[in-house]
């Protein structure tokens, strides 16, 4: 069975602080990785994804991506209260087009 | 660009009867769509892969009989809900893969929820 494992949170963060999202997947056959947006009774929104090990930054979004550990994580700059939602990891299965998502990390930024 | 639609957005019907739920891809074709479900404070959960005239490929533990997917041309794909019961009652949300894509990256409708009274 094909995982991806993050933590559920709730992460709490103080506005302007970095939020550092994590996650791991079980599938050495991925190779694609996404970040998702999701408010309360909204669909995902697209953050940002990552092919290659290392780092990838768009804005105030940090992807990081370490396929020999099969981890990727997330890191959110100068966190704002509108970033309060819950982030989504998703890899896609065996190089194929389907995304296996994750549970979900919540994050809660707080003035 | 690249922008999802689902009708409706939101619908109530009764126990027995049948849903459709429509997936466009507005500005795209779409080779392939993403079905997906979601329960309160839950994951995303892939319920079956729509493939342009062809048959969808569920996943398993999804009724295939219970979830009929039409797939009928590269901007339309629908999810029928057949015999809908309260057990149903869920947030449906479709994905589209552009015909030409250049990431794997799935664009998302806005969702459809799904109330069986």
């Amino acid at each position: 069975q094909k995982e991806v494992e993050q933590n559920s949170g709730p992460l709490s963060v103080p506005e302007g602080a970095i939020a550092s999202l994590n996650c791991t997947y079980s599938d050495r056959g991925s190779q694609s990785f996404f970040w998702y947006r999701q408010y309360s009774g909204k669909s995902p929104e697209l953050i940002m994804f990552i092919y290659s090990n290392g780092d990838k930054e768009d804005g105030r979004f940090t992807a990081q991506l370490n396929k020999a550990s099969q981890y990727v994580s997330l890191l959110i700059r100068d966190s704002q209260p509108s970033d309060s939602a819950t982030y989504l990891c998703a890899v896609n299965e065996g190089g194929y087009n389907k995304l296996i998502f994750g549970a979900g990390t919540r994050l809660a930024v707080h003035p | 660009g690249a922008v999802v639609s689902q009708h409706p957005s939101w619908v109530i019907c009764k126990s027995g009867t049948s849903v459709k739920i429509e997936c466009r891809s507005l500005d795209f074709q779409a080779t392939t769509m993403f079905w997906y479900r979601q329960f309160p404070k839950q994951s995303l959960m892939l319920m079956a892969t729509s493939n342009e005239g062809s048959k969808a490929t569920y996943e398993q533990g999804v009724e295939k009989d219970k979830f009929l997917i039409n797939h009928a041309s590269l901007t339309l794909s629908t999810l029928t809900v057949t015999s809908a019961h309260p057990e149903d009652s869920s947030f449906y949300i479709c994905s589209a893969l552009p015909r030409l894509p250049t990431s794997y990256e799935q664009y998302f409708g806005p969702g459809t929820r799904l109330t069986v009274t």
